[in-house]
């Protein structure tokens, strides 16, 4: 079902250290997971996708990890640097009609 | 090729009043979605459009909304009497076919309704 509105739960780093953020997905029939960056007073940008048949996918500086028993997600940052400071969400995509549901969110912070 | 543009970028409306948002989806997508984000929440889903066809309304308020993606020109929402609990940040995404593992959607910057 829909996540209920919550405050975004916060994460800081310190610059140059590797970040991990997680996300609980409500769906075991979602086939297809997305992370997206959000900066301040902007649109949700696509970071990195993994299917449901994968466990790990990685690209540049960022690595996504599925964990389908627990349904579990998590986006690890390498090497965090201030520009990554944002709201990042996880989502998920049911087969059907591929409507794109959000997870709460997490804010990072990047302290220089 | 210009990304999903939504305008205005800002809309102040007072209660009762009509609120109109507009989304021009990427060149050659053919399918929009519609969100809405209040402060430090998530985005949640509202509306899946076609051209001229409502795909997945399933997250629309029963009244007062509605939208449309006409043949030619921008979808539309529409917020008829707006109340101060529709002030957020709407968003809307576009892409080629639906979402899928080989077809991302792109979002624009958003349309931020102030109602006072």
């Amino acid at each position: 079902g829909e996540s209920v509105g919550l405050h975004l739960p916060t994460l800081s780093v310190q610059e140059g250290d590797n970040s991990i953020i997680n996300c609980a997905y409500s769906n075991s029939a979602s086939d297809y997971f997305i992370w997206y960056k959000q900066e301040s007073g902007k649109g949700p940008q696509f970071i990195i996708d993994i299917r449901s048949n994968m466990d790990k996918r990685q690209g540049q500086r960022v690595t996504v990890l599925l964990n389908k028993t627990v349904k579990h997600l998590s986006l690890q940052i390498a090497a965090t640097q201030p520009g990554d400071s944002a709201v990042y969400f996880c989502a998920e995509i049911a087969g059907g009609y591929q409507k794109v549901t959000f997870g709460t969110g997490t804010k990072l912070q990047v302290i220089p | 090729n210009a990304g999903v543009m939504q305008n205005p970028r800002h809309l102040v409306r007072r209660r009762g009043q009509e609120a109109r948002l507009r989304c021009s989806p990427m060149k050659g997508h053919s399918h929009v979605y519609w969100y809405r984000q209040l402060p430090e929440e998530g985005l949640k889903f509202m509306v899946y459009l076609q051209k001229e066809n409502i795909i997945d309304e399933s997250g629309m308020p029963k009244e007062r909304f509605s939208a449309e993606f006409p043949k030619e020109g921008p979808s539309i929402l529409r917020i008829q009497q707006v109340v101060r609990g529709d002030s957020a940040a709407y968003f809307c995404a576009s892409s080629p076919t639906g979402v899928s593992v080989n077809t991302e959607a792109f979002f624009g910057q958003g349309t931020r309704l102030t109602v006072v």
